[in-house]
């Protein structure tokens, strides 16, 4: 399979917890999201790499949440001291850069439960 | 952000018929993108479209670039089961950040 990977899909942490979340995005991809959804919404942007570089970052991104992509391949997102309000599903899409033909292609998320 | 509303927001229709949605944004777009989203899934492509006017079709689907760039409509033929789903329109203004709308739940009653 060659599209979008995220691991793991389901999350189960107790409150101040810290948890990771690894998604591979499509081989040829330069470009890496991620979004978060909650339940009855669309997916609200969090940020994006292209290559290893980190372009953008929404305010949605508190200082708990962290993401990285050491080597423009996969990518992790961090959430530290996690809270009931971080219960949702993150979700990771790719696409190439440059190109008006360069829609994301997401992968099935990770849902990621705080109790 | 950027405000995408959808609408409507659940249609509940019988099978064969014909389903028309649509999505409005506050700012002009050069991408919109149509997503069909099943449960405890990630959202699916179904369209991408990139200039105003534009009318693209996959399979029973088609969807239009509003010509005011500030709009897109998403239609499906002839509906069948297995299109109940909740359908999202994403738009980008640089082709970077795609905001998405609150999404439209199909139910198809056979």
């Amino acid at each position: 399979d060659t599209g979008v990977s995220q691991d793991p899909r389901h999350k189960i942490t107790k409150r101040g917890q810290n948890v990771t979340f690894r998604c591979d995005p499509i081989s040829e991809h330069n470009r890496l999201y991620w979004y978060r959804q909650t339940l009855g919404q669309g997916p609200e942007f969090l940020t994006y790499f292209q290559n290893e570089a980190q372009l953008e970052k929404s305010r949605l991104l508190s200082d708990r949440f962290s993401a990285e992509r050491p080597k423009g391949s996969f990518s992790t997102l961090e959430i530290q001291r996690t809270e009931q309000g971080d219960s949702a599903m993150y979700l990771c899409a790719s696409s190439l850069a440059g190109g008006y033909n360069s829609p994301l292609h997401f992968g099935n998320g990770t849902r990621l439960t705080v109790t | 952000g950027q405000q995408l509303n959808q609408s409507p927001q659940s249609m509940f229709i019988q099978e064969g018929e014909d389903v028309s949605m649509n999505c409005t944004s506050s700012s002009i777009f050069n991408t919109w993108l149509w997503y069909k989203q099943d449960p405890g899934e990630g959202p699916v492509l179904l369209i991408a479209l990139y200039k105003a006017g534009e009318l693209t079709s996959n399979g029973r689907l088609t969807a239009q670039f509003g010509i005011t760039r500030k709009d897109s409509f998403l239609n499906i033929s002839a509906s069948i089961p297995s299109d109940v789903g909740i359908y999202f329109c994403a738009g980008s203004n640089t082709g970077n950040q795609f905001y998405f709308g609150t999404g439209t739940s199909l139910t198809v009653i056979p």
